[in-house]
């Protein structure tokens, strides 16, 4: 499997973006970048994935470089209840469906 | 709409025996995924459904851990003889499209099993 690299925390102030980044130099043409989160006792949260234009939804936005290398996960406002871990997962191709989740980015919003 | 429920939530047993938890996917989804997380630890994957069969089975931990899915729903993960280290929260997803890879996993909360 392709290996992404993250930071291991981050912290970020309430009502403040937060910009999260992933490394995927190994990245092949039919991965996907996928984000998922998990707050405190609870299973893991899908928040955004993309192949190689950046993508919007309700939750986030995903900013994937140019050459697919890395990418962004962008909070456009932080709060509380955003602070999880965030996990940087590359998926693709069949045969290959499965997550396999590193140790993401524990996230800490600062009130 | 009702997401991926789990149950039992919480199952405390003895060593040696035997438990079964269970996994109602989302209705009409046909990839089902069983994973586990040891306290403060990453997601381990177990096993993969499509249906009701099993393409990749590659993270079952040893022979006393087996899964099934009948009827394209419902599935049971088995751990049998029951050790100290099975100890974990054992996560159960679902997804939507045989395009596993384009489509995201829903996440129930988990079965959290204390072997005493």
């Amino acid at each position: 499997d392709a290996k992404t690299t993250q930071p291991n925390s981050m912290e970020s102030n309430e009502e403040e973006p937060v910009h999260l980044p992933c490394n995927h130099s190994t990245i092949s043409g039919t991965d996907y970048i996928h984000w998922y989160r998990q707050l405190p006792s609870q299973g893991p949260e899908y928040v955004i994935h993309g192949l190689t234009s950046n993508v919007n939804n309700r939750m986030a936005s995903l900013a994937i470089a140019e050459d697919r290398k890395s990418s962004t996960l962008i909070l456009h406002r932080a709060t509380l209840r955003d602070a999880a871990v965030y996990y940087c997962i590359l998926r693709g191709g069949f045969g290959n469906e499965k997550l396999t989740f590193g140790t993401g980015t524990r996230l800490t919003i600062i009130p | 709409g009702a997401g991926v429920s789990q149950s039992p939530s919480n199952k405390v047993t003895e060593k040696g025996k035997d438990v079964e938890l269970r996994c109602d996917p989302i209705s009409g989804h046909t990839a089902l995924y069983w994973y586990r997380q040891s306290l403060g630890q990453g997601l381990e994957f177990l096993i993969y459904f499509q249906g009701n069969s099993a393409p990749d089975k590659s993270g079952l931990p040893s022979d006393r851990f087996s899964a099934e899915r009948t009827g394209g729903s419902v599935s049971t993960l088995t751990i049998q003889r029951t050790q100290q280290e099975d100890s974990a929260v054992y996560l159960c997803a679902s997804s939507s499209s045989r395009d596993a890879y384009n489509s995201p996993l829903h996440f129930g909360n988990g079965t959290r099993l204390t072997v005493t």
